[in-house]
Order: C-alpha cells, then sequence, then structure tokens
C-alpha cells in the first residue's frame, strides 16, 4: 500500500449502535499513526497518535488498536451518539520523507 | 492556552493575484505545517517548518511557499492564482513535527474568481 485508505467511506448509524472504521497504511518505515475527528465547520480534532505495534488507546467511548505489521488500524465507537457525527481521518507518518500522508475520512452520521 | 489561529478566515481574489496566508501555532510549538483541503482529495500536505526552516515539503508547484519567523508564526504565500487554488488552507502546530498530535486552525476558505 502507498496511499493511506479508508474504509467505509462514509456510514450511517442509529444512536446507541457500536461501529468501527479500517485505516491501511504504508507498513514500511512506519513512525506513527494519528486519528483525527472533523466536526462540520470546526477544525479537526486529535484523537490519538499511535506509534506501537499492537497499541491499544482509549477516549472516553472511543478507543483505537494499531498492526504497525500488516499496517492496518481500527476506530472503534461504542454506543454511537448524535455527537458522533463527524469525519473520522486517519494519518500515516511514514518513509523516508517524514510526510503526514492523509485519508481520505469515514463520514460518520449517527441518527438520533 | 490559546489555540492556533489563522487570517484571514475569507479572501477572494482573482486569477494572476496573489496572496498571504497567516498561521500564529499555539505557544511553545515550534513545527508549523500547511495543508491544502479541496473536496475529494482530502488533507494535501503543503510544507513543515520548524525552527525558521523548511523541513518538509508536498508536491506543489513553486508557486507555493512559505516561511516562518523566530516566534514561530508562519506565512503561506500563492503567487500567480489559479482557479483550481481555490481550497480551504488550514495550518496545524505541534511540539515537533509528525509524530506528535497535530493541532490545527480554523483554516483560510480562499476562492479564487
Amino acid at each position: 500500500i502507498l496511499n493511506v485508505e479508508q474504509s467505509p467511506q462514509s456510514l450511517h448509524v442509529q444512536e446507541g449502535d457500536s461501529t468501527n472504521f479500517t485505516c491501511s497504511f504504508p507498513s514500511s518505515n512506519f513512525y506513527a499513526l494519528h486519528w483525527y475527528r472533523w466536526e462540520t465547520a470546526k477544525s479537526p480534532e486529535a484523537l490519538f497518535v499511535m506509534t506501537l505495534n499492537g497499541d491499544e488507546k482509549k477516549k472516553g467511548r472511543i478507543s483505537a488498536t494499531l498492526n504497525t505489521k500488516e499496517g492496518y488500524s481500527y476506530l472503534y465507537i461504542k454506543g454511537s451518539q448524535p455527537e458522533d457525527s463527524a469525519t473520522y481521518l486517519c494519518a500515516s507518518d511514514a518513509g523516508n520523507n517524514r510526510k503526514l500522508i492523509w485519508g481520505l475520512g469515514t463520514s460518520l452520521a449517527v441518527n438520533p | 492556552k490559546a489555540g492556533v489561529t489563522q487570517t484571514p478566515r475569507y479572501l477572494i481574489k482573482t486569477r494572476g493575484q496573489q496572496v498571504t496566508l497567516s498561521c500564529s501555532p499555539i505557544s511553545g510549538h515550534r513545527s508549523v505545517s500547511w495543508y491544502q483541503q479541496t473536496p475529494g482529495q482530502g488533507l494535501q500536505f503543503l510544507f513543515e517548518y520548524f525552527s525558521e526552516t523548511q523541513r518538509n515539503k508536498g508536491n506543489f508547484p513553486g508557486r507555493f511557499s512559505g516561511r516562518q519567523f523566530s516566534n514561530s508564526r508562519s506565512e503561506m504565500n500563492v503567487s500567480t492564482l489559479e482557479l483550481g487554488d481555490s481550497a480551504l488552507y488550514l495550518c496545524a502546530s505541534s511540539l515537533d513535527g509528525h509524530s506528535y498530535e497535530q493541532y490545527f486552525g480554523p483554516g483560510t476558505r480562499l476562492t479564487v474568481t
């Protein structure tokens, strides 16, 4: 994988549902994997920065896991709420050039 | 502490003109990165400045340039504007580069007519 890919592109869930998204990234020369939440009319906000294979981070109802050997990360939201509606972006810091390469995001809509 | 600020927030320019955007990072942050966001393209990395030096550069033409001052404030300049330069330009500051959380400003919405 040369680019950062996110799936699904969009997701509609009901309030209370749990959901998860995937971020695939280049596994060679890996430094860090970022997750951000971008709400409409606001700026992207950092959720997690993960660096170690097998790492798992949690913030409230949101958690993320990281597999640097196979180049993927999962973001989980437990018991989705309408305020979780946003675009969730991941970005990979990898390679010799040390640039943050961003995925296109997963757009989540939580219906009350 | 104060967040990242960007000025101006909105800008309308004509093709061929040039524009300068400004970004003030969070106090203590030495790294400032610039991104272009257009529908369907996601965030595209423009460049990163650290301690007044450009540390990294994305794949944008030379019309896009930037600089960073001793107080870590950064400016981005686009010369000879094209219609395709219409976008949201975001800057983000961090303690020291891409392994650290990026703190984003509100962005500058540039429209080129």
